[in-house]
Formats: C-alpha cells, sequence, structure tokens
C-alpha cells in the first residue's frame, strides 16, 4: 500500500465552487505539506504543518486553506474555486528523523 | 525568501552518455539540498540529497556536487539508460543541522525534462 494517499485522484468543479483535498499517511510521520505544481513552475509550497496545533503558510496560501484533522490527515480547501487554481496539487509528509519528503500521487483538479 | 533556478528546462541525451542538470540558489542559509525525480502520473521521488557540510556525494549511476560559495549544485548522471527519462526537479531547504531538524518546506526549481535518445 502507498504511505501517501490523495483523494481525489481527478476532479473538475465549476468556479465559485468549494473543494475539499484530502491526504493521508501511513509513515507516522508528524510534518506534512501541500504542493501545487503548474506545467513549466516546478512545486510550490501553499500550506505546511508541524503537528496538528502547528499550522503555517508557504508561499502562494492565498485563496487556500488547510485542517490538520489528525497527525495522519491533512486537508487542503478551495473555498471559491477560480480557474486559475487548475493545477496539480502533491501533499507529502516528512519525520523529525529524516529530511525526504515523501510525496502522493497528486490530485489534478481542474475549475471550469 | 529562497529563489532557486535550474538549467536546461530540456535535455535531450543519448543513451550511454551522461547528462548533467545544474541549479543555483539564493539563500546562503539554505543548508539542504535534494533532488527529485517525478514520472508521468505519479509524484516526485527523492533520488539523492545533500547537506552543506558535504562537497559531493554519489549513489551508482548518480551523484551530486555542491559549491556553497558560488550558491550552486549539480545533479550528474552517468551511463544514462531510456528509464532515467522523467522530470527532475532540484530544491534546497533550511533545515537543523541534524536530519528531521525542522524543515520549512522546500523551494523547488522549475524542472528539466530529461529525454533519452536510444
Amino acid at each position: 500500500d502507498a504511505d501517501v494517499t490523495q483523494t481525489p485522484r481527478n476532479r473538475i468543479t465549476k468556479t465559485g465552487k468549494r473543494i475539499m483535498l484530502e491526504c493521508s499517511q501511513t509513515k507516522g510521520h508528524d510534518r506534512m505539506y501541500w504542493y501545487r505544481q503548474d506545467p513549466g513552475l516546478g512545486l510550490q509550497l501553499i500550506y505546511y504543518s508541524f503537528d496538528v496545533k502547528d499550522i503555517n503558510k508557504g508561499e502562494i496560501s492565498d485563496g487556500y486553506s488547510v485542517s490538520r484533522q489528525a497527525q495522519a490527515k491533512f486537508s487542503l480547501s478551495l473555498e471559491s474555486a477560480i480557474p486559475n487554481q487548475t493545477a496539480l496539487y502533491f501533499c507529502a509528509t516528512t519525520g523529525q528523523d529524516t529530511d525526504t519528503q515523501y510525496f502522493g500521487p497528486g490530485t489534478r483538479l481542474t475549475v471550469l | 525568501g529562497e529563489n532557486v533556478e535550474q538549467h536546461p528546462s530540456t535535455l535531450s541525451v543519448q543513451e550511454g552518455d551522461s547528462a548533467v542538470i545544474k541549479c543555483t540558489y539564493s539563500d546562503s542559509a539554505s543548508n539542504y539540498f535534494p533532488w527529485y525525480k517525478q514520472e508521468l502520473g505519479k509524484g516526485p521521488q527523492l533520488i539523492i540529497d545533500i547537506r552543506s557540510n558535504v562537497g559531493e556525494k554519489k549513489d551508482q549511476r548518480i551523484a551530486v556536487t555542491l559549491n556553497k560559495t558560488a550558491k550552486h549544485f549539480s545533479l550528474h548522471i552517468t551511463e544514462t539508460q531510456p528509464e532515467d527519462s522523467a522530470v527532475y526537479f532540484c530544491a534546497a531547504s533550511t533545515t537543523g543541522p541534524f536530519p528531521g531538524g525542522g524543515a520549512d518546506g522546500l523551494t523547488f526549481g522549475k524542472g528539466t525534462h530529461l529525454i533519452i535518445q536510444p
């Protein structure tokens, strides 16, 4: 089984809709991250969390919010989706004894 | 904040030849430099990393070099094979002195599409 899972894998939605992307990890790590990937732009950090009580904004947090429901779960929400939020979204996790970030398979989001 | 530049954006090499991808970073406080490989439809996967107290690191056909003075680091792949075809990303971050010391997220380069020609 995959260490980091993301649901849904693909989602098409309309402008103005609220949408939630979910991430779960089974590695027992405390740190979780959300990144956005656009063609030709690499990955950009949206939010990160060091534990369930610690949430931090990344470089592109505007228009997004997150919830750390448990150590293993970290959700990303778009309160009112807009077309320029069409992208690939990746969740990642790392632990206290490693620098390696383990990425999920990604969610492809299309906002019409 | 940190800014990471990566070149080239596309690299085509003959199978068996070497490939080199270069990155520069701006924040002298960055001390951790991983390289990720992303295959189509998958998330990035770490292939090698280096900390700022080391100048070079090798793992079989893959090596990474770091020049702290010039703030640049490079990925070297020797004896390239078809399965090396993918997008490669460099990244930088500031962590503690030991693994897991507190990475505030990675700053990525824009990626290099490596094509291995048969």
